[in-house]
């Protein structure tokens, strides 16, 4: 069984700071780790994932998440945020077909 | 490149009715998989359909199924509805279970009274 943990429910951060929405999982089987932003009453869009390779792995819009086996995590992080940023954020592991176990999710607030 | 669509987008139904919710894959998906998100929850996953197959299902009872077909849209069903049943569900397609990453739709709104 795998299961995910986001260790926050609620982030406020100011404008133009940086963000960590930390995310912790366990799995006995390799696993597949994803990172979804979701917009109020829309959707979830994929922000990254990380399946093999470089444990560094960046979106397009400069969100980033590093995979570290030893302590389970796959935090994510940004430089410096912007209003747009606000959202609620879930991360996921998957594993073959037992689709993807999401976190209870981080709502990212973004104070002017 | 179309995304996931979903139908309808809100749906009201009345305890102990059935409901049938709907899905179109992105194009060149083979796998569909449908996921319930009660209010402030992460989503729970149902069930994964892989060329019209069921071969992965989450923690939810027989009331629940579904269907795929060989367009690879999807469909869900609930019989028997209950009040926690109210709930957004979101269907996603992938390629070949999900290691490319899933496409969600928008879900469905889904209140039982």
């Amino acid at each position: 069984a795998q299961s995910v943990t986001q260790l926050d429910s609620q982030v406020p951060v100011f404008e133009e700071a940086p963000v960590e929405l930390r995310c912790n999982y366990s799995s006995s089987v390799s696993v597949y780790l994803f990172w979804y932003v979701q917009y109020p009453n829309q959707g979830l869009q994929l922000l990254l994932k990380y399946l093999s390779g470089s444990t560094l792995v960046e979106s397009i819009n400069g969100f980033e998440a590093e995979f570290n086996k030893s302590q389970t995590s796959f935090h994510l992080r940004k430089p410096s945020v912007h209003i747009s940023d606000t959202a609620e954020y879930f991360c996921a592991v998957e594993s073959g077909a037992d689709g993807l176990t999401f976190g209870k999710g981080t709502h990212l607030i973004i104070q002017p | 490149e179309t995304g996931v669509t979903q139908s309808p987008t809100h749906l009201i139904k009345t305890r102990g009715q059935q409901v049938t919710l709907r899905c179109s894959s992105q194009s060149g998906h083979n796998t569909v998989s449908w996921y319930q998100q009660a209010l402030g929850q992460g989503p729970q996953f149902i069930f994964q359909y892989y060329r019209e197959e069921e071969n992965g299902r989450g923690n939810f009872p027989p009331r629940f199924s579904g269907l795929q077909f060989p367009n690879y849209s999807s469909e869900l069903n609930v019989n028997a509805l209950e009040l926690d049943d109210s709930a957004l569900y979101l269907c996603a397609s992938s390629l070949d279970s999900g290691n490319y990453g899933y496409t969600f739709g928008s879900g469905t709104r889904l209140t039982v009274v």
